[in-house]
Formats: structure tokens, sequence, C-alpha cells
């Protein structure tokens, strides 16, 4: 699987957007970029995924850059309740066969929210 | 909608004893993952079923360990005799496995203390 480089942590304030960025400089055509996210003592959580477009739903907005090695998961407007450690993982569709497989993650992003 | 449900949440027991952990995926979800977090480790990929049938167990530790899925609706990871370095936080996730864009779906893990 191609690899993603993520800083270690970051810090914003409550209510400020966050951007936090992932490089994938060797990501392939039929990659694409996911995002997963792990609050304190729970299981990860599905953010938002995308290919090569930008992308929105109602928890986040992903900007793909435009030769796809490296994406930004924006929060636009952070609370308390978006500390976590976000995981940018790629996923290859094109030799998948159609079947689902497992997720890769590295060491994420440990997000600190500050009041 | 009735997410992904692991039992038990906490399990503590000593070196030897047998361990099963329990899976019940979300309804309708034809693929099961086990993962393993651990401090040192971070978020591992264990195993995973597809339609029930194990299809990639190459994460699995040693043969100790052994996950079954007798139905779409149960799985079961067992660790056998168990080990004071099997202490982690074990997480079953489940999704459609159709595509795999398909976002997993996690649950809220099972904290395995070996003393």
């Amino acid at each position: 699987d191609a690899k993603t480089t993520q800083p270690n942590s970051m810090e914003s304030n409550e209510e400020e957007p966050v951007h936090l960025p992932c490089n994938h400089s060797t990501i392939s055509g039929t990659d694409y970029i996911h995002w997963y996210r792990q609050l304190p003592s729970q299981g990860p959580e599905y953010v938002i995924h995308g290919l090569t477009s930008n992308v929105n739903n109602r928890m986040a907005s992903l900007a793909i850059a435009e030769d796809r090695k490296s994406s930004t998961l924006i929060l636009h407007r952070a609370t308390l309740r978006d500390a976590a450690v976000y995981y940018c993982i790629l996923r290859d569709v094109g030799n998948s066969g159609g079947g689902a497989d497992g997720l890769t993650f590295g060491k994420g992003t440990h997000l600190i929210i500050q009041p | 909608d009735a997410g992904v449900i692991q039992s038990p949440r906490h399990e503590v027991t000593e070196m030897g004893q047998e361990v099963t952990l329990r899976c019940k995926p979300i309804s309708g979800h034809n693929s099961l993952f086990w993962y393993r977090q651990t401090m040192m480790r971070g978020l591992e990929l264990l195993i995973y079923f597809n339609n029930n049938v194990p299809i990639d167990d190459s994460g699995m530790p040693e043969d100790r360990f052994s996950a079954k899925m007798p139905n779409a609706s149960f799985s079961t990871l067992k660790i056998q005799p168990s080990e004071p370095r099997d202490s982690a936080v074990y997480f079953c996730a489940s999704s459609l496995r159709y595509y795999s864009n398909q976002p997993q779906h996690f649950g809220d893990g099972t904290r395995l203390s070996i003393l």
C-alpha cells in the first residue's frame, strides 16, 4: 500500500477552522484517500473519502491537490468534541476484485482543541 | 441503527487462560475485520472475512490466535493460551463488501489485560 505522512500533532482553538495535512507522494491512480478519526476510548470513525475532486459532507471537507500527492482534511469550525487522532489512509480499489480489504493505519495526527 | 457490538468491553484474566472476544457486525454487512491496538504498534489488522470466509489472516500474530465467523451475524477471536503481551484493545469492524470504498464501522473495542 502507498504510504501517507502526517504531522504527529496539531493544536487549534475552539470554533476556528482546522486544516489537517496529509502527504502521499507515491499515490497510484486507483488509490482513494480516506480519513478516519479516533476519539478517546472509542473505535475509529469514518470521516470522508475522495479520489480527485474535493468532497464535502456533514463532518468535514476534503481538499485534494491537483497532482494528488497531498490532501487536506478541513474541519470548518472545530469543537472540543473534534479532539481526536486523525488518520489519512489510501485504499486501492484497482486490484481488490470488488472485495473489501483491511485498513492500514499509520500514526495519525493528534488534534488538540483549546477552549 | 445498532452499530457493531463487541463483548466483553473489558476482560482481565491470567496468563495461560483462554480468551474469547465476540463481535456482532451491522446487519447486512458482509465483510468483518478484527484489529488490535497497542501503544507500541498502533492499530493493526489481524484478519478479515468476506461473506463469512476468512480472506487474509496474515496479521494474526501466532497460532495462539484464531478467528471464526460461523454466520453473518457473529464472529469470535480466540487466544489460547493468552500471554501478557496480548494485552491490547481489540476492535471489530464491518462494512459492505462490494466496493472497497465502503466505510468500515468500528465497535467500541474490548480492552484485554493479561496478568
